[in-house]
């Protein structure tokens, strides 16, 4: 069964300061690979994906991700933070074939000083 | 284009009550599911529908908890009687469902449960 494993349950980042969630995933085939923020009292918010191609990823708000297969990490980017990205970040794997089975992992708070 | 809604947005009840949370997914989205994300924790799949019928279910807690999606279209998640360890936010997603091709799946606001 796939899994999600993201080791770091809080980051605390100054506004401006470049930023890198950790991902690892377990799973026996190349899996879809998501990245969702979660803001107060909301529900998920798509932030990018990886289906397949290109193993570097661009999304909204200026987030990057990376697959990296030999590491089975889709690590998340941001080159400068601002305080309003301050959020709940989720990665989530799926498995390619079949009925969609999205499982997340525990989440990483991040926190923006000023 | 509508999002997926979900109703109500919070609940409050007392233990052994009964109660049922309500989505309605993105129109023409066949994949529709429900996860339970207890607070500092990821959300957990709790059961997940393809048109009308479930294709998981393995994490359903089946003595107390109960899910239908009727004419393949809107669901209802229903928890009774309910216990503490259910407070919880109870979100509901759907996505296209093709089998393997864009399963990208989009969430409602989640209905936020307390139970005291």
């Amino acid at each position: 069964a796939q899994s999600v494993t993201q080791p770091d349950i809080h980051i605390t980042v100054s506004e401006g300061a470049s930023l890198e969630l950790r991902c690892n995933y377990s799973y026996g085939a190349t899996p879809y690979l998501f990245w969702y923020v979660q803001s107060p009292g909301q529900g998920l918010q798509l932030l990018l994906k990886y289906f397949s191609g290109d193993t570097l990823v661009q999304g909204i708000k200026g987030f990057e991700a990376e697959f990296k297969r030999s590491q089975s990490s889709f690590n998340q980017r941001k080159p400068s933070v601002h305080w309003s990205d301050a959020a709940e970040y989720f990665c989530a794997v799926a498995q390619l074939t079949g009925f969609q089975k999205l499982v997340f992992g525990t989440g990483t708070r991040l926190l923006v000083s000023p | 284009e509508a999002g997926v809604a979900q109703s109500p947005r919070y609940k409050i009840i007392e233990k052994r009550q009964s109660v049922a949370f309500w989505c309605n997914p993105i129109s023409g989205h066949a994949t529709l599911y429900w996860y339970q994300q207890i607070l500092g924790q990821g959300p957990k799949l709790l059961i997940q529908f393809q048109n009308n019928g479930v294709v998981d279910d393995s994490q359903l807690p089946k003595d107390r908890f109960s899910a239908e999606r009727l004419k393949g279209v809107d669901s209802t998640l229903k928890i009774q009687p309910a216990k503490l360890e259910d407070s919880a936010v109870y979100l509901c997603a759907s996505s296209p469902g093709d089998r393997g091709r864009n399963t990208e799946a989009f969430f409602g606001q989640g209905t936020r449960l307390t139970v005291v």
